[in-house]
């Protein structure tokens, strides 16, 4: 699997729009991005996915630019609920086995 | 979303003696699950594929002698930690992909087992 680059650490304000970068220049062209969270002592949450076209669910949105080689998750709303390490992963999809290899991930404090 | 247990959540144990760490499936069928570990302030570290009807794959350092997996049916996996001692504390997480498609969900995580040497 292609490896990711996060900034280790983030601070944002509550309320604010929290944006995530995450450099995948290696990315193959099967491999999508996917994106999970992990709050304290917790195990890690699915937040969003996408192969090449921006994404947007209930939690958050995915823009990933056009060659594919980087992304950023767009938090639209942070609270402080929101605090948690963030792990973007490349992964190719279509068998079961595929396992995730998770990188540092960015570390997001959300201050009021 | 599919929903994956892990059980205990929290466990002690005294140095030497053997802990059973379960993850099920609840609501789906998984041949395959994965066995994470993770120290403080550290990523996930993949320990182990679990394979149901066959025998695990290990990744690189891990002891399979230590790190005792078992697959034995479509909704369940067990880790067993033998002969535990302090450096295996650790945070111990399983998952699970979605069958036939792998994702694009990815995989569902259990809320981890917090495991303590002593």
């Amino acid at each position: 699997d292609a490896k990711t680059t996060q900034p280790p650490s983030m601070d944002c304000a509550e309320g604010r729009a929290a944006n995530l970068p995450c450099n995948h220049s290696t990315i193959s062209g099967n491999e999508y991005v996917y994106w999970y969270r992990q709050i304290h002592s917790q195990g890690p949450q699915y937040i969003i996915h996408g192969l090449k076209n921006n994404e947007t669910n209930e939690m958050a949105s995915l823009i990933i630019t056009e060659d594919r080689k980087s992304s950023t998750l767009i938090l639209p709303h942070a609270t402080l609920r929101d605090t948690a390490v963030y792990y973007c992963i490349v992964r190719v999809a279509g068998a079961a086995g595929n396992k995730l290899t998770f990188g540092g991930g960015t570390r997001v404090l959300v201050k009021p | 979303g599919a929903v994956v247990s892990q059980h205990p959540s929290r466990v002690i144990c005294k140095s030497g003696t053997s802990v059973k760490i379960e993850c099920r499936s609840l609501d789906f069928q998984a041949t395959t699950m994965f066995w994470y570990r993770q120290f403080p302030k550290q990523s996930l570290m993949l320990m182990a594929t679990s394979n149901e009807g066959s025998k695990a794959t290990y990744e690189q350092g891990v002891e399979k002698d230590k790190f005792l997996i078992n697959h034995a049916s479509l909704t369940l996996s067990t880790l067993t930690v033998t002969s535990a001692h302090p450096e295996d504390s650790s945070f111990y997480i399983c998952s699970a992909a979605l069958p036939g498609t792998g994702g694009p969900f990815g995989a569902f995580f259990g809320q981890g087992t917090r495991l303590t040497v002593v």
